[in-house]
């Protein structure tokens, strides 16, 4: 069966701070692979997705980069983190584009 | 754009009744649509996916409906209990486009009470 980890849980990093935010897949191969934040109050915001390895998409301009070296390995990074970076991050991945999408535990992350 | 709104935003109801948590979106053009559950803290639990062709999706007590012409989904709680209190989230995956994307309510909070 197919699982997704994530890590890590909870995260505390001072502003200016690099960052690295890992998510893997097990039991599935050439996923599409997402990353998401959710803030509080607000609905998920889709940050970046990939279709396979190397080919990187994102949605929305921002503060992060996203990678993926490996075929089930998905990267979250930043240089330098600021306070409007705080959030929860979700990794997510589907098989396909007409399946049921499943998600990671989420890494809280809180800039201070 | 898109939008995609869940009311209400938290119910509260006593153990054992049924309940329907609503799901409504702005653009009909949707590939699927796909219930989820959170827990405080944690990551989104899948309940079910129904596709456009679809009118409704039944996973245990759980039944999800898809009127895609009306834009609207509803999810169907049968004999609540105090375990299924969670937020409740719909996410619509939209077409055309290879992103295959979802794009989330901000989801129903559910308290089920002893």
């Amino acid at each position: 069966s197919q699982t997704i980890h994530q890590w890590p849980a909870t995260l505390v990093q001072p502003v200016g701070s690099p960052l690295s935010l890992e998510c893997t897949v097990e039991g599935t191969s050439n996923p599409n692979l997402y990353w998401y934040r959710q803030a509080a109050g607000r609905g998920l915001q889709l940050l970046f997705y990939s279709v396979g390895i190397g080919q990187i998409s994102s949605e929305v301009p921002q503060n992060l980069s996203a990678s993926r070296p490996q075929d089930r390995q998905f990267i979250l990074s930043s240089k330098k983190l600021l306070l409007s970076d705080s959030g929860f991050y979700l990794c997510a991945w589907r098989q396909g584009q007409n399946t049921e999408a499943f998600f990671g535990q989420g890494t809280r992350l809180t800039v201070v | 754009k898109q939008e995609v709104t869940q009311i209400p935003a938290a119910l509260s109801v006593p153990e054992g009744e049924n309940l329907v948590l609503n799901c409504s979106f702005t653009d009909s053009a949707i590939y699927n649509l796909q219930w989820f559950r959170q827990d405080p803290g944690k990551g989104l639990t899948s309940l079910l996916l129904i596709q456009s062709s679809q009118r409704e999706q039944t996973s245990g007590r759980l039944n999800a409906s898809l009127d895609k012409s009306s834009g609207r989904s509803t999810l169907y709680i049968a004999a609540s209990q105090p375990g299924d209190s969670a937020t409740y989230l719909c996410a619509v995956k939209e077409e055309p486009g290879t992103a295959s994307k979802l794009t989330f309510g901000t989801g129903t909070r559910l308290q089920v009470t002893l």
